[in-house]
Formats: structure tokens, C-alpha cells, sequence
């Protein structure tokens, strides 16, 4: 079974002070890992999709990379407007080798950030 | 606005109610995707369709629950004879369909229905 653990579950940070979001998990056959940002009582919003090791995507002042075993994202002077829940999911194929698509979510990094 | 839609926003219940969701995807999306979301929690794989067909269902989804989508358009959640536990975020998302090393595989989620039952 796909498992996605998160870390840490909250971080504070002042503006302009740089730091990273951990995603490790375990998954038969990764199609894809992606990064979601969810701001209070709204859907996940789509960032980023990594599909191989060594991948690296940049948006702004996120960064993110991957390994066989964990995601990281970078996030560089943050500001105030970044703060929300951080999600991590995993694309895997089913049994079988088939795969429709289903994302398995770690449970959030909720960052905020101090002006 | 060309995202994923869902209705209602918010559903308060009583227990023992019966209640519907309704979900409208990105309008080229063959795939939908329904999840749900407890505090503090990240988004649970519910059900998927591809076009009309229920493909893959999660063993979280008692029977209790259904959802349909019958002309591969819009679909609907459905739960029967609700419970306090079933209070959550209902939330959708369609995509593409699934293309290895393409933009494809992304899901577009909606902005949830909030459940609380009483």
C-alpha cells in the first residue's frame, strides 16, 4: 500500500527566511509525485508534478525535487501571502501494473509565515 | 470559470439523512476523481470513473455511499442514512487522461463540499 509521510506538521517561519518541506513515501511503481498548496475551507490548488529522480520544477519561490525516497520543497524569502497547507501526494500503479490515477496524500505541512 | 465546480458549498444534516453532492469537472477531463478531506487530514481516495464507467472504488466507500455518473459528464455523490462521522470535505477532481511523462496525470481538485452532520 502507497504511504506518504510528511514533515514537519507545522513551520513557522519569518518573511524572508528560507526552509524546506519534507514528503518520504513508499509506492510500487511511482508514476508521479506532486505538490498541492491548500488555503483554509478551499480545494488542494495543483504546483507541481515530479515524475523521476533527480527531477527538479520551480515556481516563484518554491522548489521542488525528488529522490527515490523523498520530495523536498524549498522555499526561498517566503513571504506572508505563502502561508496555507503544504500537501504531498503519490501516484502509483495498481496491482496489476494498471493505474487510474488515484493520488495518495500525506497528511499537510502547515507553514506559516510572520511579516 | 472553467475549473472544477462542485454544489452545494456547505450541507448541514441531521443523522439518519439522506444527502447528495453534485460534482461538474473541467469539460475535458474523461477522468473524476471524488476524495474526502477530515481536519487536520490530507484528501482520501473515495471512488474514480472514467467517462460513465466506476472503476476503482475505495474500501473507505461503505455501502452507504454511491456515486454515479451517468452520461460521463457531471457526477453525484450520494450518502444514505448519514452518521457523525461522515462529517468532512467532499472534494473532486478530474483530469486528463493518464499519459506517462506528460502534464496529463495532474488532477484539478474543486473548491469541496463541507459536510457536518448533527
Amino acid at each position: 500500500e502507497d504511504q506518504v509521510t510528511q514533515s514537519p506538521e507545522a513551520l513557522r517561519l519569518q518573511e524572508g527566511e528560507s526552509s524546506s518541506l519534507n514528503c518520504s513515501y513508499t509506492v510500487s511503481g511511482l508514476r508521479g509525485l506532486f505538490w498541492y498548496r491548500q488555503d483554509p475551507g478551499k480545494g488542494p490548488e495543483f504546483l507541481f508534478t515530479l515524475y523521476s529522480a533527480g527531477e527538479e520544477k520551480e515556481k516563484e519561490r518554491l522548489k521542488a525535487t525528488l529522490t527515490k525516497k523523498e520530495s523536498f520543497l524549498h522555499i526561498t524569502a517566503p513571504k506572508p501571502e505563502d502561508s496555507a497547507t503544504y500537501l504531498c501526494a503519490v501516484q502509483g500503479a495498481s496491482a496489476g501494473g494498471t493505474s487510474y490515477g488515484k493520488l495518495t496524500f500525506g497528511q499537510g505541512t502547515i507553514l506559516t509565515v510572520h511579516p | 470559470d472553467t475549473g472544477v465546480s462542485q454544489d452545494p458549498r456547505h450541507k448541514i444534516t441531521k443523522r439518519g439523512q439522506n444527502v447528495t453532492f453534485r460534482c461538474d469537472p473541467i469539460s475535458e477531463h474523461n477522468r473524476l476523481y471524488w476524495y474526502r478531506q477530515t481536519l487536520g487530514q490530507g484528501p482520501e481516495f473515495l471512488t474514480y470513473f472514467q467517462n460513465e464507467a466506476q472503476l476503482e472504488k475505495s474500501r473507505l466507500l461503505s455501502d452507504r455511499f454511491s456515486a454515479e455518473r451517468p452520461k460521463g459528464s457531471f457526477s453525484t455523490l450520494e450518502i444514505q442514512r448519514t452518521e457523525q462521522g461522515d462529517s468532512a470535505m467532499y472534494l473532486c477532481a478530474s483530469s486528463h487522461p493518464l499519459v506517462i511523462g506528460s502534464s496529463y496525470n495532474e488532477q484539478f481538485f474543486g473548491p469541496g463540499t463541507r459536510l457536518t452532520v448533527l
